[in-house]
């Protein structure tokens, strides 16, 4: 069974910046397996951030961007708001399955 | 505007089925993949089960393979899940989403509940 493995918590100052990563237990991530971004704050719905690696969608803010660090997939927060403050899930797709991450949960502090 | 509405949760025994339905609007339901996502109180989404834009192919995650059937009717612009033989562990929100492109769950439904238990 396939298992994506992302930083339980990370904390980051108003105005700072935050990298996530997104691991596989197959081995690297590469643009090959399109990894995904997910935000969901408290009673919300997951919001899609990030598709294909480092693709924003429409309403994905400039500063959240995607790419691949050291076999991972990796989203970088650059000039943190509070409102970032959620929790952000990576979506790996392995042909026609796909595995979340367990989440990492962002704190603005 | 993009609009998936779920219903058909609710409380199951353990074994027991439901079927979830999915009602899609302002889009043209037959050119876009579909798929389920579930998540658990507490826990992170996981994916269920995905489905092409005519319905020739589906795709499963092995927590339901054999036990969860997903199918559409593009006549009626709806997306089905059923589910048998039920088990607590299926415990959830089960949200459709919609497939745009090469971009996977786009567009997401407020949900459904489903409780298994005694």
């Amino acid at each position: 069974q396939t298992v994506v493995t992302q930083e339980p918590s990370l904390t980051v100052s108003p105005g700072g910046t935050v990298t996530l990563t997104c691991a596989s237990s197959t081995g690297a991530v590469t643009s090959d397996y399109s990894p995904n971004w997910f935000q969901q704050k408290p009673g919300q719905i997951p919001r899609a951030l990030i598709y294909s690696t480092t693709n924003r969608h429409s309403w994905t803010p400039a500063r959240f961007s995607g790419s691949l660090l050291g076999g991972k997939a990796a989203l970088t927060l650059s000039g943190v708001q509070p409102e970032d403050e959620a929790e952000y899930y990576c979506l790996v797709l392995y042909g026609g399955a796909w595995v979340f991450g367990g989440g990492t949960k962002v704190t603005v502090l | 505007e993009v609009q998936l509405l779920e219903s058909g949760g609710g409380l199951v025994q353990p074994g027991g089925s439901l079927r979830l339905s999915c009602a899609a609007s302002g889009f043209t339901f037959n050119s876009y993949a579909m798929c389920w996502v579930r998540q658990a109180p507490g826990k992170g989404p996981e994916w269920v089960s995905s489905i092409t834009a005519s319905g020739s192919v589906t795709y499963y995650a092995d927590s339901v393979k054999g036990r969860f059937t997903i199918s559409r009717d593009n006549s009626k612009n709806t997306l089905f899940l059923q589910m048998n033989s039920l088990r607590a562990e299926d415990t959830a929100i089960y949200y459709c989403a919609q497939d745009v492109g090469s971009r996977p769950a786009v567009y997401w439904g407020q949900g459904t509940l489903v409780t298994v238990s005694s």
